[in-house]
């Protein structure tokens, strides 16, 4: 396809647990983004690849976020003991260069922790 | 934290009318965007205004941009059902690509 996939589209899990969140950008785009979207918390930036290389991992709210990028296309945000809190939309972006670009989103992953 | 506050926080109107949302922002940008937002799933992107620019159309849509007051207005004329949406601002900052987002106007066209 030509936008931007994420999988799963949703994913339930116990408190404690790991879940990994997978997004397939646009074929050629360079730059890649994670947002996430919680009620009452609006889009909130996470991190930020350039290639496989992160410049910019401000918005990552705790070391149980972390996020790779392999082979410059997929990439891979994981949640380690996943809290309430983390319940969200966790949305994808991917753009060609990176600044002054349009930043074309996926469907997101609605993450609920119980 | 959010960069914009976004205004009004929702919006009905009749179908047919225009539609006006506004946005603030704090600091200086580089760019600012706005995307259309349908059932809390992935944005779609609508137009890009870069800092040096002050009004872009697209279709049905028109967009201001006022440096000097920090804010930015999207027009929707015509409005149909189908522009039933969450609409967010967003923007880039010099040297920074990622996107800081408004906290959007729910837009309701009403049949």
């Amino acid at each position: 396809g030509a936008g931007v996939s994420q999988s799963p589209s949703n994913k339930v899990t116990e408190k404690g647990k790991d879940v990994e969140l997978r997004c397939d950008p646009i074929s050629g785009h360079t730059a890649l983004y994670w947002y996430r979207q919680s009620l009452g918390q609006g889009l909130e930036f996470l991190i930020y690849f350039q290639g496989n290389s992160a410049p910019d991992k401000s918005g990552l709210p705790s070391d149980r976020f972390s996020a790779e990028r392999t082979g410059g296309s997929v990439s891979t945000l994981t949640i380690q003991r996943t809290q309430q809190e983390d319940s969200a939309v966790y949305l994808c972006a991917s753009s060609i260069r990176g600044i002054q670009e349009t930043q074309y989103f996926g469907p997101g992953t609605r993450l609920l922790v119980l | 934290s959010q960069q914009g506050e976004e205004d009004p926080q929702a919006l009905s109107i009749q179908e047919g009318e225009n539609a006006t949302m506004n946005c603030s922002y704090k600091t200086s940008i580089n760019n600012l965007q706005w995307y259309r937002q349908n059932s809390g799933r992935g944005l779609v992107h609508l137009i890009l205004i870069r800092s040096n620019e002050r009004e872009k159309h697209s279709g049905r849509l028109r967009v201001t941009l006022d440096t000097s007051k920090k804010s930015s207005s999207l027009l929707i004329t015509a409005s149909r059902a189908a522009d039933t949406a969450s609409y967010f601002c967003a923007t880039e900052g010099f040297g920074n690509e990622k996107l800081t987002f408004g906290t959007g106007t729910r837009l309701t066209i009403i049949p």
